[in-house]
C-alpha cells in the first residue's frame, strides 16, 4: 500500500516555464488537497477536491490550476512559474470530506520546487 | 492573513521536561482542531486532535488543552524525549478546509 505518492521529488524551473506536480493515492480517498510549505508560513492550502470532477480554491490559489478526472489522481499545474512559487509542495488525502467530523489527512513526502 | 496563529516558532526543552506549544484562532466556525508532527524530509502526520465540545484530550504523553471562550488551544508533551524533536503544526478545520499554523520547531536536548 503506497499511500500518497508525489512526483517529482525535486524540480528546478526557470521563470515562465510550466510544469505539473503529480499526486496519486491508492486508498480510494474522496478528498485530496495541495499545500505549499514555506519557512515561517506553515502549510497553506492551494486547492482541494472533494471528489472526481469537483475542485475548489484554498488560501493561495493564484498561479496554480488543478483538475480531478479520477479518484486516484490530483495533479497541480503551474502555467508560468515565478520565483515566488519556490516552495515545498505537499499533496494530502482523506477518506471523506473534512466537514465537521474532521478526518486524518495523509500526506505525501513532498515535492521541492525551485524557480530561478 | 494567518487564520491560526502559533507560538513559539522554535522551542528547546531538556529531556524529561514539558513542551508547550500554543495556538489561537478567530474564526468561531472552526469545528475540529488537530495537531500534526513533521520530521525532516517527510510529510506531516496526525498526532492528536480535539473537537470544541471537549476541553482536554490526552493520548499517552500528548495532551491538547482547549479553551473555547478564549479561542485558544495548546499541545503539551510530557516527559519530552529526543525522538520528539520535530516540527509541530496546529490546525483548524471549517467545512472542507484545514488551515495550519506557522509551525514550531521543537528540539529536545538529551
Amino acid at each position: 500500500n503506497a499511500g500518497v505518492t508525489q512526483t517529482p521529488k525535486f524540480q528546478v524551473l526557470k521563470t515562465g516555464q510550466s510544469m505539473t506536480l503529480q499526486c496519486a493515492q491508492d486508498m480510494n480517498h474522496e478528498y485530496m488537497s495541495w499545500y505549499r510549505q514555506d519557512p515561517g508560513m506553515g502549510l497553506r492550502l492551494i486547492h482541494y477536491s472533494v471528489g472526481a470532477g469537483i475542485t475548489d480554491q484554498g488560501e493561495v490559489p493564484n498561479g496554480y490550476n488543478v483538475s480531478r478526472s479520477t479518484t486516484e489522481d490530483f495533479p497541480l499545474r503551474l502555467l508560468s512559474a515565478a520565483p515566488s512559487q519556490t516552495s515545498v509542495y505537499f499533496c494530502a488525502s482523506t477518506v471523506q470530506s473534512l466537514g465537521g467530523r474532521g478526518g486524518e489527512l495523509f500526506f505525501g513526502e513532498g515535492s521541492r520546487l525551485t524557480v530561478l | 492573513q494567518q487564520q491560526v496563529k502559533q507560538s513559539p516558532q522554535s522551542l528547546i526543552v531538556q529531556k524529561g521536561g514539558i513542551s508547550i506549544i500554543n495556538c489561537a484562532y478567530e474564526n468561531t466556525a472552526f469545528d475540529y482542531f488537530p495537531w500534526y508532527q513533521q520530521f525532516p524530509g517527510k510529510g506531516p502526520a496526525l498526532l492528536i486532535a480535539i473537537r470544541p465540545d471537549v476541553s482536554e484530550k490526552k493520548e499517552g504523553r500528548f495532551t491538547i488543552s482547549f479553551n473555547k471562550s478564549a479561542k485558544q488551544f495548546s499541545l503539551h508533551i510530557m516527559d519530552s524525549q529526543p525522538g520528539d524533536s520535530a516540527t509541530y503544526f496546529c490546525a483548524a478545520s471549517e467545512a472542507q478546509k484545514l488551515v495550519f499554523g506557522q509551525g514550531t520547531r521543537l528540539t529536545i536536548n538529551p
